[in-house]
């Protein structure tokens, strides 16, 4: 299958900075990229949909100024997670499609804690 | 409101035997269906897709089942190996309000095989 490499996979931050995900589709044009919260036992939640070139549409309860998406070229996409906080300390993972295909490839996910 | 379920949070199977995991869901507009496997702090791995027209997808062990009339679907896994050892997702095909595709997830079961 397809190559999605995310990176950092663990990152610990002091509670008010920044923290930067990059997600890279390796091998493929990813047209729209997708990126996801996961808690502790529980399903994945959609936090925003980004096309390339484009704005991102953020899921409802998804604070787009905290949550910054830019999805600036067809390989890249990029999640900010701005003036964190300890209750924003989770399992963030982002997820690539390519034009035309259904099936969605996901990154090795991000461990953040806010401390 | 969780539009795709996953009932049982967690199964065992003997090895050798046959795993079954459900998945209902309640959006009749979902096109597409797929599978991922989950380890722990890892992103998931696409398995199995079907298409809503098709009620059967068969790919080496595996092999999901589409139940339209009854909104269900079923993924078996025969025979079942302790590397099938993991969290299983189903997730659903659609599209949002914006005309974007996205997944959504079920809750997912943890499949544990007995050696």
């Amino acid at each position: 299958g397809a190559v999605v490499s995310q990176h950092p996979s663990r990152v610990i931050c002091k509670s008010g900075t920044s923290v930067k995900i990059e997600c890279r589709s390796l091998d493929f044009q990813a047209t729209t990229m997708f990126w996801y919260r996961q808690f502790p036992k529980q399903s994945l939640m959609l936090m925003a949909t980004s096309n390339e070139g484009s704005k991102a549409t953020y899921e409802q309860g998804v604070e787009k100024d905290k949550f910054l998406i830019n999805h600036a070229s067809l390989t890249l996409s990029t999640l900010t997670v701005t003036s964190a906080h300890p209750e924003d300390s989770s399992f963030y993972i982002c997820s690539a499609r390519e034009v035309g295909v259904t099936e969605a490839f996901f990154g090795q996910g991000t461990r953040l804690t806010v401390v | 409101d969780q539009q795709v379920k996953q009932n049982s949070p967690s199964l065992s199977v003997q090895e050798g035997r046959i795993s079954i995991l459900n998945c209902d869901y309640t959006n009749s507009m979902f096109d597409y269906f797929l599978w991922y496997k989950k380890y722990p702090a890892e992103g998931p791995t696409f398995l199995i897709s079907i298409s809503s027209i098709k009620d059967k997808n068969e790919d080496g062990r595996f092999t999901v089942f589409l139940n339209k009339s009854a909104k269900h679907l079923s993924l078996h896994i025969v025979p079942s190996q302790p590397g099938d050892s993991a969290v299983y997702f189903c997730a659903a095909s659609g599209r949002t309000n914006f005309g974007n595709e996205k997944l959504t997830f079920g809750t997912g079961t943890r499949l544990t095989i007995i050696p």
